[in-house]
């Protein structure tokens, strides 16, 4: 069975600060690996990685994926307020499904 | 920019009753889910559904979870005899072919 997990599960930080979100694989066939942000109610898309894109930037998150080591991270810098989000990795099985880990609860603090 | 929607955003009923919800996903997209997220847990998968059909579906999703796409634009999850365990908050999703899965903002539900 696929398997998603993600560290830490809580983070607490100051705004300004870097933070580096941790995702780490078990799937049998390795299609994508993508993240997502959930604020109050739907997950919104953040980043796809697949063997052919293994590093995606959009101002200040950026995301890599290790496909050696079976891992990806999301990197925020100069956090906000704004930031403060669940964020979710899934494992993406083409068409199908999406395995999510637990996420992780990024709060920024002023 | 298009979105998913579902309605209603909270529905509350009452253990053994049957509920619908609704879902109108991308105008474009082929490819149609349902998950749910119990209070504190992780986001689950219960179905896809493709060209009209059911196309995967998890251990979750037994013989009380049926999913329809009566016309082009809806797509509906009804469970039949809802228990208590049920009350999760409910996304829909859709996507393309080969890109990300949009999400609907959720409908919460509540079985007392």
């Amino acid at each position: 069975e696929d398997k998603v997990v993600q560290s830490p599960l809580s983070l607490v930080v100051h705004e300004g600060d870097t933070v580096t979100l941790n995702c780490s694989y078990e799937v049998t066939n390795f299609r994508s690996l993508l993240w997502y942000k959930q604020e109050k109610k739907a997950p919104t898309f953040l980043f796809m990685l697949t063997s052919s894109g293994i590093e995606k930037k959009s101002g200040r998150l950026s995301s890599i994926l290790d496909k050696k080591e079976l891992f990806s991270i999301l990197n925020i810098t100069a956090t906000q307020t704004g930031d403060s989000a669940i964020y979710l990795c899934a494992h993406g099985q083409g068409a199908q499904k999406l395995v999510f880990g637990q996420g992780t609860r990024l709060t920024i603090n002023p | 920019e298009p979105e998913v929607t579902q309605t209603p955003s909270h529905q509350v009923t009452q253990m053994g009753q049957e509920v619908i919800l609704r879902c109108v996903p991308i105008s474009n997209h082929l490819y149609f889910y349902w998950y749910r997220q119990i209070l504190g847990q992780k986001v689950e998968f219960l179905v896809s559904f493709y060209n009209n059909e059911i196309s995967e579906k998890s251990e979750i999703f037994d013989d009380q979870f049926s999913v329809e796409r009566p016309d082009g634009s809806n797509f509906t999850l009804k469970i039949r005899s809802t228990k208590l365990e049920d009350s999760a908050m409910y996304f829909c999703a859709s996507k393309e072919i080969l890109y990300e899965q949009y999400f609907g903002p959720g409908t919460r539900l509540t079985v007392t």
